[in-house]
C-alpha cells in the first residue's frame, strides 16, 4: 500500500542552527504535501504545503523542497527557536484526499 | 475562519459500552471529514473518509461495524466507537476539507481531538 517514510525520528538542534527533515513517498499520484507540526495533546497544525507542480516554497523561516522524480520531499527550518520544539509530520495526499502521514519526527531546540 | 470542533475532549468509558463523538465545521461546510486515530507518540492513521450523505469509505484494517461513521449534515459528523474495549482507547481526530474555500481546497482543518480511555 501507499507508504511515506520520513526521517529523522529525532533530531536535536542547538537555537540558531537549521533543521531538516526528509520524507519519502509511495504513491506516485500524490500531488499534495502538507507538513504539520503538533504539540502534545494538541490537534496538528499546518504549517507550510507544496503541490506537485511547484518545486519550492517558502514562508519565513520555513522551506520546503519537492522532487517528484525521486518521491523526496524535505522541511527546512532555519534560525531555529525553542518554540519551534514540537513534533513534525509530513503527508502525501492525492488533491487532500487519502492522506497518509509519516512517522513523525521530534525536533529538540536547545537554548 | 476554517474552525472544526470536536465534542467530547475527552471520554472514560467502561469496556463494552458504545461511545459517540462528534465532529463538527463552525463556519464553512464540509462536503468531506476524516477520521484520524492516534495512539501515543505514533503517526496519525487514517481510518476512514466520510462524505455527506453517503456511506463513509473505510481503510484497510478498519472495522466498519465497530466505528460507525455518519455524515448527515455538511457540518456534523459522528463517530461511534461500538462495544469499545481497552485496545480501543486512544486519541481521534476529525479533520474537514471543505469546497470552495479560495486557495486552500486541498487542506484538511483538524478538530482538537478527543481522548478515549476504556477501562
Amino acid at each position: 500500500g501507499e507508504n511515506v517514510e520520513q526521517h529523522p525520528s529525532t533530531l536535536s538542534v542547538q537555537e540558531g542552527d537549521s533543521a531538516v527533515i526528509k520524507c519519502t513517498y509511495s504513491d506516485s499520484a500524490s500531488n499534495y504535501f502538507p507538513w504539520y507540526k503538533q504539540e502534545l495533546g494538541k490537534r496538528p497544525q499546518l504549517i507550510i504545503d507544496i503541490r506537485s507542480n511547484v518545486g519550492e516554497k517558502k514562508d519565513q523561516r520555513i522551506a520546503v523542497t519537492l522532487n517528484k522524480t525521486a518521491k523526496h520531499f524535505s522541511l527546512h527550518i532555519t534560525e531555529t527557536q525553542p518554540e519551534d520544539s514540537a513534533v513534525y509530520f509530513c503527508a502525501a495526499s492525492w488533491s487532500g484526499f487519502k492522506t497518509i502521514f509519516g512517522a513523525g519526527t521530534r525536533l529538540f531546540v536547545k537554548a | 475562519g476554517a474552525v472544526v470542533s470536536q465534542h467530547p475532549s475527552w471520554v472514560i468509558c467502561k469496556s463494552g459500552t458504545s461511545v459517540k463523538i462528534e465532529c463538527r465545521s463552525l463556519d464553512f461546510q464540509a462536503t468531506t471529514m476524516f477520521w484520524y486515530r492516534q495512539f501515543p507518540k505514533q503517526s496519525l492513521m487514517l481510518m476512514a473518509t466520510s462524505n455527506e450523505g453517503s456511506k463513509a469509505t473505510y481503510e484497510q484494517g478498519v472495522e466498519k461495524d465497530k466505528f460507525l461513521i455518519n455524515h448527515a449534515s455538511l457540518t456534523l459528523s459522528t463517530l461511534t466507537v461500538t462495544s469499545a474495549h481497552p485496545e480501543d482507547s486512544s486519541f481521534y481526530i476529525c479533520s474537514a476539507r471543505g469546497p470552495g474555500l479560495a486557495g486552500v481546497h486541498y487542506e484538511q482543518f483538524f478538530g482538537p481531538g478527543t481522548r478515549l480511555t476504556v477501562l
